[in-house]
Parts: C-alpha cells; sequence; structure tokens
C-alpha cells in the first residue's frame, strides 16, 4: 500500500522558518518524482514545488512565489521528501500535501498520490 | 502562467443525475490535463489524467473528454459518495496550476 505521512507542521511566527517531511512507503521512491502542493484555508490547491527522481538529477522546480525562500530536497535511504521553508509569510499559512508524482506518458509527470497533509500557521 | 477557469463554481445535483463540469485553460494545452475529486477534510485523489485517462480503481461513471483549451469531467449516474469539490489542473509547463475548484452538492 502507498503510503505518503507528513509531519512537521505547526504554528511559526512571519519571518520564521519550519521544515516539513514526508515519509513514503509502498513504492520505489527513487523512481518517482516528488511534489509538494498547499491549500490555504477555505482555498483552493496550489502547486509548491517539485524535485525529480535519481534518473533526472534529482533538479528541482518552484513556483515564484516560494522561488528563494523554499527548498525542496530528498533523502533516498530515508525514502523521505522534506520541504524547508524559510522567511515565512502569513500568506503561506496553509495545508501542505506530500505528493507523489507518476509518469503520465512520453516525458510527462503528473500527481497520483497525496498524503493527508500538514498545517502549517504562520501568525504572530 | 497558465489559467485554468472551471463552470460551474458549483452545481446541485440527485442522485442518479448525469453532471458536466467545463475546464478552459488560457492557452492550449494538448491533453496534458488531470481532474482531481476532494472531500471536506481529505487529500485530493486523482480522477483522470491525459484529459480522458481513467485512474486504475476509478469507477466508470467518471469520464473526461477535451483537447486544447477546452475540457470536460463528466460524472453520469450520480453517486452519494461523489459529493465533492472537483478541480482541474494542467501539467503542461511550470508552474502547473488548477482551476478554482467546482463543488457538487445534493439537491
Amino acid at each position: 500500500e502507498i503510503q505518503l505521512v507528513e509531519s512537521g507542521g505547526g504554528l511559526v511566527q512571519p519571518g520564521g522558518s519550519l521544515k516539513l517531511s514526508c515519509a513514503a512507503s509502498g513504492f520505489t521512491f527513487s523512481d518517482h518524482y516528488m511534489d509538494w502542493v498547499r491549500q490555504a484555508p477555505g482555498e483552493g490547491l496550489e502547486w509548491v514545488g517539485r524535485t525529480r527522481n535519481k534518473a533526472n538529477g534529482y533538479s528541482t522546480e518552484y513556483v515564484a512565489s516560494v522561488r528563494g525562500r523554499f527548498t525542496v530536497s530528498r533523502d533516498e535511504s530515508q525514502n523521505s521528501l522534506f520541504l524547508q521553508m524559510n522567511s515565512l509569510k502569513t500568506e503561506d499559512t496553509a495545508v501542505y500535501f506530500c505528493v507523489r508524482t507518476a509518469r503520465r506518458g512520453g516525458n510527462s509527470w503528473n500527481f497520483d498520490y497525496w498524503g493527508q497533509g500538514s498545517l502549517v500557521i504562520v501568525s504572530s | 502562467d497558465i489559467q485554468m477557469t472551471q463552470s460551474p463554481s458549483s452545481l446541485s445535483a440527485s442522485v442518479g443525475d448525469r453532471v458536466a463540469i467545463t475546464c478552459r485553460a488560457s492557452q492550449g494545452i494538448s491533453n496534458y490535463l488531470a481532474w482531481f475529486q476532494q472531500k471536506p477534510g481529505k487529500a485530493p485523489k486523482s480522477l483522470i489524467y491525459a484529459a480522458s485517462s481513467l485512474e486504475s480503481g476509478v469507477p466508470s461513471r467518471f469520464s473526461g473528454g477535451g483537447s486544447g483549451t477546452e475540457f470536460t469531467l463528466t460524472i453520469s449516474n450520480l453517486q452519494p459518495e461523489d459529493f465533492a469539490t472537483y478541480y482541474c489542473q494542467h501539467y503542461d509547463t511550470y508552474p502547473p496550476t488548477f482551476g478554482q475548484g467546482t463543488k457538487v452538492d445534493i439537491k
């Protein structure tokens, strides 16, 4: 059974830092791209960032609003995905989902399995 | 960034109804389009990818179509467990973006 379990969320002050973790199991972690997607309270979904798989050099992509502040990384030995969030702003308040990404034909990749999410609240 | 616009934003329907949700992209995205279902307090669930390919385990009453800039998610014979919010999402270029969601509730 594929499982993605996020941890590390909580309350942080504006300007602070937080690191989210996602423990993956039930699949070959190194084969997949992995993403973070967030959802502000009562709002829609917003893609945050991606790390590609080993075959693609673990390269990363980010949405413009977090580029330079957030870092997506992974540890193959722990089958874990991370999101380091620095210089947090109130508008970063959201549930952060860890998402497995699968090949969807050709060289296109997209989300298939989602974790249950971890709530991050940025407030003074 | 490519903007995804869903219509309607919400709809009321009865069990057994056929419903259709439209998603329009601000520029052509070929068939790089996915649909997700989300219930309150839960993670989204993948329903369809590549515009019309059904995810494994998803009931056949769900179907998707379209290409380019206009896409449709159709649910035939609506079931009680289908009342949820549905999102379209493109994955043609970075950043992938989502529609604003369509809430399907009970009439």
